[in-house]
């Protein structure tokens, strides 16, 4: 019955090689969120999709790209890794703006490895 | 800009304390506030949500409680129990759904 799905758990990339990583979601929520964790951090915000609509945060490097083709799923692109781009990825959903208590659902993470 | 700070940023317990995570933040602007427990390369689950018009909100052996206006958060847990080990985040919501999140309070709980 898992709700907010992430693959792949692990990822190992090279340097400069592009990487997506996947998230789905069960729960039809309209806001789906994607976070940075580097170790011993607190999660970052990197963007969020209400609905369709794509919200970049203001430091969010321009690496980072994201597509959301349905409500069901989004996907976090890094056009060319660095090393600094090792970290855990987080995918979250809410159902923001429909009266309900906004609680953000976390997935499991992709760890990412670049070497 | 939000920025939230959590003490201790670690605490070690005997089974069976009672014992309280603080966390605050700067803009006192928010609409909700979510706190969060991470377990050792996982992700985050959700553990209790307050409202900003809401002081309090229990869930089981967990009581979390706002203070809105001096931008403060305290969870409680009751009866600390081995399990309870993880990271404790705290995350205001500021608007647009978007959180702000504390480092985190890494709790041990001892057998």
């Amino acid at each position: 019955d898992a709700m907010v799905i992430q693959n792949p758990r692990y990822q190992v990339t090279q340097f400069g090689k592009p990487v997506t990583l996947s998230c789905s979601q069960t729960l039809n929520h309209n806001v789906m969120y994607w976070y940075q964790q580097k170790s011993s951090q607190a999660p970052k915000l990197l963007f969020h999709y209400y609905d369709k609509d794509f919200n970049n945060e203001a430091d969010t490097p321009d690496n980072f790209q994201s597509r959301r083709p349905n409500t069901s799923f989004c996907f976090l692109d890094i056009r060319s890794p660095g090393l600094g781009d090792a970290a855990m990825y987080l995918c979250a959903t809410s159902s923001a703006g429909t009266g309900s208590a906004d609680t953000q659902y976390f997935g499991p993470g992709t760890r990412l490895t670049v070497l | 800009k939000q920025e939230v700070t959590q003490i201790p940023a670690a605490l070690s317990v005997p089974e069976g304390e009672n014992l309280v995570l603080n966390c605050s933040f700067t803009d006192s602007a928010i609409y909700n506030l979510q706190w969060f427990r991470q377990d050792p390369g996982k992700g985050l689950t959700s553990l209790l949500l307050i409202q900003s018009s809401q002081r309090e909100q229990t869930s089981g052996r967990l009581n979390a409680s706002l203070d809105k206006s001096s931008g403060r958060s305290t969870l409680y847990i009751a009866a600390s129990q081995p399990g309870d080990s993880a990271t404790y985040l705290c995350a205001p919501n500021s608007g647009y759904s978007t959180l702000t999140f504390g480092k985190g309070t890494m709790l041990l709980v001892s057998p």
